[in-house]
């Protein structure tokens, strides 16, 4: 059974370009997260999703960021004219439907953006 | 709001050491609490977690309990391998309001020598 998968693991932009990072959930899972980790830092929440809605984005920054969960397909976070200060490791996780807050979140590999 | 607070790293030790570290958290509610530790170049798994006050969470020789009157979730170990050289995070989830979000301690690096 497959884990979080993330792609790519390395991307690298320059600064006013777009960054797009893909999350496919394990298999059966509904829910999904992203996170933000800076160097030396913990991890920041950034949005949850489910299929097709946003639950809950209270983490993500006002302009230049969206996330979406469509019916088919990974989800993904969009960075728009992405700035040196977006360069960070992304994670994404994922959990099972239904279920509560005291539910694991499995976590992906990971996607570590540098902005040139 | 939610915070968790962990001790500063590096924590270095020896093999077969005893490990011990803290972390402590302020919540609104009662929150959910987790262990994740993270390997070089990986993303986080799931160490252990707790859902209610005096549990106890443990995993690969991993334990911690859940202390709702210090407001604490201290990770220890009572022998550490070279292996177990990771960063160690702790989190909360606030079971309340029923937000999934994480949130997550700064991170103690641990680094075992043979």
């Amino acid at each position: 059974n497959a884990g979080v998968m993330q792609n790519p693991r390395h991307l690298v932009r320059r600064r006013g370009q777009e960054a797009r990072l893909r999350c496919s959930p394990m298999k059966g899972h509904s829910h999904v997260y992203w996170y933000r980790q800076l160097p030396e830092e913990g991890l920041k929440f950034m949005v949850y999703l489910q299929k097709e809605n946003i639950i809950d984005e209270s983490g993500m920054p006002k302009e230049r960021f969206s996330a979406e969960f469509p019916k088919e397909g990974p989800s993904i976070l969009r960075i728009q004219q992405v700035v040196r200060g977006d360069s960070a490791a992304y994670f994404c996780a994922s959990s099972p439907p239904g279920g509560s807050s005291t539910d694991t979140q499995y976590f992906g590999p990971g996607t570590r953006l540098t902005v040139l | 709001g939610n915070s968790v607070t962990q001790m500063e790293g590096p924590v270095t030790l020896s093999e077969e050491a005893f490990l011990t570290i803290n972390c402590t958290y302020t919540a609104t509610g009662y929150p959910s609490l987790f262990w994740y530790v993270q390997y070089p170049g990986e993303g986080l798994q799931l160490l252990l977690k707790a859902t209610k006050a005096d549990d106890k969470g443990s995993n690969k020789g991993f334990e911690a309990t859940y202390r709702k009157e210090t407001t604490s979730f201290h990770l220890e170990k009572g022998s550490v391998q070279v292996s177990d050289s990771a960063v160690y995070f702790c989190a909360l989830s606030d079971r309340d309001t029923g937000r999934r979000a994480l949130t997550f301690g700064s991170g103690t690096r641990l680094q075992v020598q043979p």
